[in-house]
């Protein structure tokens, strides 16, 4: 049962490279999540996908872009990766109604040079 | 003022005893509820829904206080395997958005 799954599990850029972060769940749930967590801060929400073919803004969604491939699949791509962005991602799926957790990834840890 | 307030600790717990920790939230529109357990470099996981009238589950107790605008943590019987850290969670939107402290830390000692 391999719930959310992330890939890769770490990365290092340089400034200004690009890259994509994929996330896939296999719970069949409409929701998806990209959320970075930094030392010390809650984990702040970059996009969410309430549904396949829709996507939005979180709190934090400067520098970056997503795409819902298909209800399983999120990526999340930063197109001029900046050292602010060093950070670890998580991806995370559930149910939106109410009172259904977010099931999380075991995130990609990810650091600009 | 952030959204979802938790004191950091470290809450030193030693090993049998009992801890109990709250978290603030500022929407008084918030839904649900949530404890999320965070273990060192890991990703979350969902420890226990809050309700209303307050649950049990084994060891922990979770409580809401609408009124006051917090939710609490028990920890009966404190283990080893207790230490990590707790992130309280808030659902404030009818779909699915949640709002995450910055978590409190716990650490079990022999």
């Amino acid at each position: 049962n391999a719930g959310v799954t992330q890939t890769p599990k770490f990365q290092v850029l340089k400034t200004g490279q690009s890259m994509t972060l994929q996330c896939a769940q296999d719970m069949n749930h409409n929701s998806m999540y990209w959320y970075r967590q930094d030392p010390g801060m809650g984990l702040r929400l970059i996009y969410y996908s309430a549904s396949e073919g829709t996507t939005d803004k979180g709190e934090v969604p400067n520098g970056y872009n997503v795409s819902r491939l298909n209800k399983r699949e999120f990526s999340l791509r930063l197109e001029s990766a900046a050292p602010s962005q060093t950070s670890v991602y998580f991806c995370a799926s559930s149910e939106a109604t109410s009172n259904q957790p977010q099931h999380f990834g075991d995130g990609t840890r990810l650091s600009i040079l | 003022r952030k959204e979802v307030e938790q004191d950091p600790g470290p809450f030193n717990v030693p090993e049998g005893a009992t801890v109990a920790f709250n978290c603030t939230y500022s929407n008084s529109a918030s839904q649900s509820f949530f404890w999320y357990r965070q273990d060192c470099r890991k990703e979350p996981k969902l420890l226990m829904s809050v309700y209303s009238s307050g649950n049990e589950d084994g060891r922990f107790t979770a409580q809401l206080n609408r009124a006051s605008q917090y939710i609490s943590l028990l920890i009966r019987d404190s283990k080893l395997s207790d230490s990590a850290t707790y992130l309280c969670v808030v659902k404030t939107d009818s779909w699915g958005k949640l709002q995450f402290g910055a978590g409190t830390q716990v650490v079990v000692t022999p």
